[in-house]
């Protein structure tokens, strides 16, 4: 079965330092998403991609983050200056269809990356 | 501003019991509705999804529900398993690209 892969697993880093966290979307997909989850806390939307650029982003999703689909394959969010509240658990997620364009929008999720700001 | 909550937060069961999972949420103007299971460490498996159109949609030993109008969703699981133990979440999508999660609701079947 197709699969949503990100990488890496986990990654632990400095505040102040620059992160990328990558993700293959499955191949014929054309929507892809970025959620995240706190410990303990809901998991909550963050930004989506359709047609090499931003569709739409959260207020968590300010000028610190940014998306970028740089071959066609992978898909990834830098975060530049990590601080301590970015400790979180990252989700890559990407669908055939959105909302609006046929209704039957399966959201299929990466196993996540685990960032740890320390 | 929509709201998702899910009751019970925690389930302690034994195996073969039927079980209900309930979700809320405060605006029924959704396009539609997902159920998710989620492992600990790991990432959101897509179990069911409800158009809003829809009354309910079934897979296996799941059975998920909709009423949009009281805004509520059940999830339904038949003769429960020690591998269904997972956190379940409940997503709805309405008029933009997000979905919008709930609370969760641990499950634990023990033998």
């Amino acid at each position: 079965e197709p699969e949503v892969t990100q990488t890496p697993s986990h990654q632990v880093t400095q505040m102040g330092q620059e992160v990328i966290l990558r993700c293959v979307p499955i191949s014929n997909h054309l929507y892809f998403y970025w959620y995240r989850q706190i410990l303990g806390q809901k998991v909550e939307f963050l930004v989506s991609f359709y047609n090499n650029e931003i569709s739409e982003k959260s207020e968590i999703f300010d000028d610190q983050f940014s998306v970028e689909r740089p071959d066609g394959s992978n898909f990834t969010l830098k975060i530049r200056s990590t601080k301590l509240e970015d400790s979180a658990m990252y989700f890559c997620a990407s669908s055939g269809t959105t909302g609006w364009a046929s209704g039957a929008n399966v959201l299929t999720f990466g196993a996540g990356s685990r960032l740890t700001v320390l | 501003k929509q709201e998702v909550t899910q009751i019970p937060a925690a389930l302690s069961v034994p195996e073969g019991e039927n079980l209900v999972l309930n979700c809320s949420f405060t605006d029924s103007a959704i396009y539609n509705l997902q159920w998710f299971r989620q492992d600990p460490g790991k990432g959101l498996t897509s179990l069911l999804l409800i158009q809003s159109s829809q009354r309910e949609q079934t897979s296996g030993r799941l059975n998920a529900s909709l009423d949009k109008s009281s805004g509520r969703s059940t999830l339904y699981i038949a003769a429960s398993q020690p591998g269904d133990s997972a956190t379940y979440l409940c997503a709805v999508r309405q008029g933009t690209d997000k979905l919008i999660f709930g609370t969760g609701t641990r499950l634990q079947v023990f033998p």
